[in-house]
């Protein structure tokens, strides 16, 4: 079973509409968890990085919840664009280097 | 601003070639990973280097090897490839082993082996 899970694997709205990406993980010891945008092929962009006392983080359009308590996070993307058509993974740190990917949402914005 | 560059962006190696992958961090940055990627995949962890020493090893096969060098960048050899070799290979960078900084991606090298 993934440590990482997220919902909707796939989401389609039309341009202007908000939309929010849900993230749950098992992942223990927690250090930080990530939201990651990856295009086709691309190398994923960082979006923003939380960590366990953190609860929202906003970067532009993106907000991020974190509720380490339950161990959930949300992606808000507010006014959608073309381009953010993309698949966005959210991604959690335990207590080494490695970074266990989530499954990640494919999200397609129609004109 | 600068970013990761990883180089070659595309390689074709036949089975039971080497190949090398090189990754050149951002500026500064002290720590890099590496992340291998099938089709359809999560990308999963290899290793990392903190310092020009291994920091983190993941499932990276006994065939690859990989070092930091005194300017921080790295590199990734693969011997004896497979098909099932063939993937996008990141790269990324950060501060600090990333603990709380953004760990950041490069574009990527494609592997295909034929």
């Amino acid at each position: 079973k993934n440590q990482v899970e997220q919902s909707p694997q796939s989401l389609i709205i039309l341009e202007g509409k908000n939309c929010t990406l849900q993230c749950n993980y098992t992942v223990s010891p927690f250090s930080n968890l990530r939201w990651y945008k990856q295009d086709t092929g691309r190398g994923p962009v960082s979006l923003t990085i939380m960590t366990f006392s953190e609860n929202t983080k906003s970067n532009g359009r993106y907000t991020a919840t974190l509720d380490a308590d339950t161990k959930q996070s949300s992606l808000h993307i507010t006014a959608s664009q073309l381009s953010d058509s993309a698949s966005y993974i959210c991604v959690v740190r335990g207590d080494t280097d490695k970074l266990i990917f989530g499954t990640g949402t494919r999200l397609q914005v129609f004109p | 601003a600068a970013g990761v560059i990883q180089s070659p962006r595309h390689l074709i190696k036949e089975k039971r070639e080497t190949a090398t992958l090189k990754c050149y961090p951002i500026p500064r940055h002290d720590t890099v990973y590496w992340y291998q990627q099938g089709p359809g995949q999560d990308p999963q962890f290899l290793i990392s280097f903190y310092e020009k020493m291994q920091s983190d090893k993941g499932s990276i096969p006994d065939r690859f090897s990989a070092q930091q060098f005194s300017d921080y960048h790295s590199e990734l050899n693969m011997s004896s490839l497979e098909l099932g070799d063939s993937a996008l290979y990141f790269c990324a960078s950060s501060w600090d082993r990333g603990l709380g900084n953004t760990i950041y991606f490069g574009e990527g090298s494609w592997l295909t082996v034929v």
